[in-house]
């Protein structure tokens, strides 16, 4: 079975600053894929970024990189120079198989001026 | 916009009701998910349909039920309506052709209100 955790309920940023968003996850499936979704308080899901199992750099998106650690099983997300519209809930998810997702209980990001 | 779209927005009916949530995929999308997030347990898989055939299957209770149609929209059916199954009801799309990293795009989502 396949699990994430996000071990962080809530995150507080100045504008600005970067911030780590935590994400570990466990699967026996050697292939697999590793998402970030951002919800904001609109309440839709919006795709920040992907990073593959057998993916050798890391992923990166404009403001937003995936640090991959394979052997750690850990799938962190770094958000650049924060913006107020960061602020949101964030959702570290998995695939595998027909691409169906597992996804974590979330991190809600604030970021202050 | 990530071109998925779901009617209706809102739904607020009765406990024992039944209702039809419907989702329409982004164009050339031969893959429908159907996702529930409720606050106590968080973004949970319900079930998936590629091409109109059901392809994989989540924690969906047997008073659930969903279909995908020749022209690829998908229905989820929810009957016997509990107070437990006040959520936001997401549907997501995918080509369906990349096993495992299809990245999906979601809907705007059905917010449903038991009462």
């Amino acid at each position: 079975a396949q699990k994430i955790t996000q071990t962080q309920p809530g995150m507080f940023v100045q504008e600005k600053e970067a911030v780590t968003l935590d994400c570990t996850y466990d699967t026996s499936d050697p292939s697999y894929g590793l998402f970030w979704y951002k919800q904001p308080s609109s309440g839709e899901m919006i795709f920040l970024i992907y990073q593959g199992s057998y993916d050798q750099q890391n992923a990166t998106e404009g403001r937003y990189s995936l640090n991959f650690q394979k052997a750690r099983k850990s799938a962190n997300l770094v958000i650049s120079a924060s913006q107020l519209g960061d602020s949101a809930m964030y959702f570290c998810a998995m695939s595998s198989g027909y691409s169906t997702l597992t996804f974590g209980k979330g991190t809600m990001l604030l970021v202050s001026p | 916009d990530s071109g998925v779209t779901q009617t209706p927005k809102h739904l607020i009916t009765a406990t024992g009701q039944r209702v039809t949530l419907r989702c329409s995929p982004r164009s050339g999308d031969l893959s429908v998910y159907w996702y529930q997030q409720s606050l106590d347990q968080g973004l949970q898989f319900l079930i998936q349909y590629y091409n109109g055939e059901e392809r994989a299957k989540g924690n969906i209770l047997e008073r659930f039920s969903a279909q995908q149609f020749p022209d690829l929209h998908s229905e989820l059916n929810l009957s016997s309506l509990e107070l437990g199954d006040s959520a936001l009801y997401f549907c997501a799309s995918t080509l369906g052709i990349q096993r495992g990293r299809d990245e999906q795009f979601f809907g705007p989502g059905t917010r449903l209100t038991v009462l």
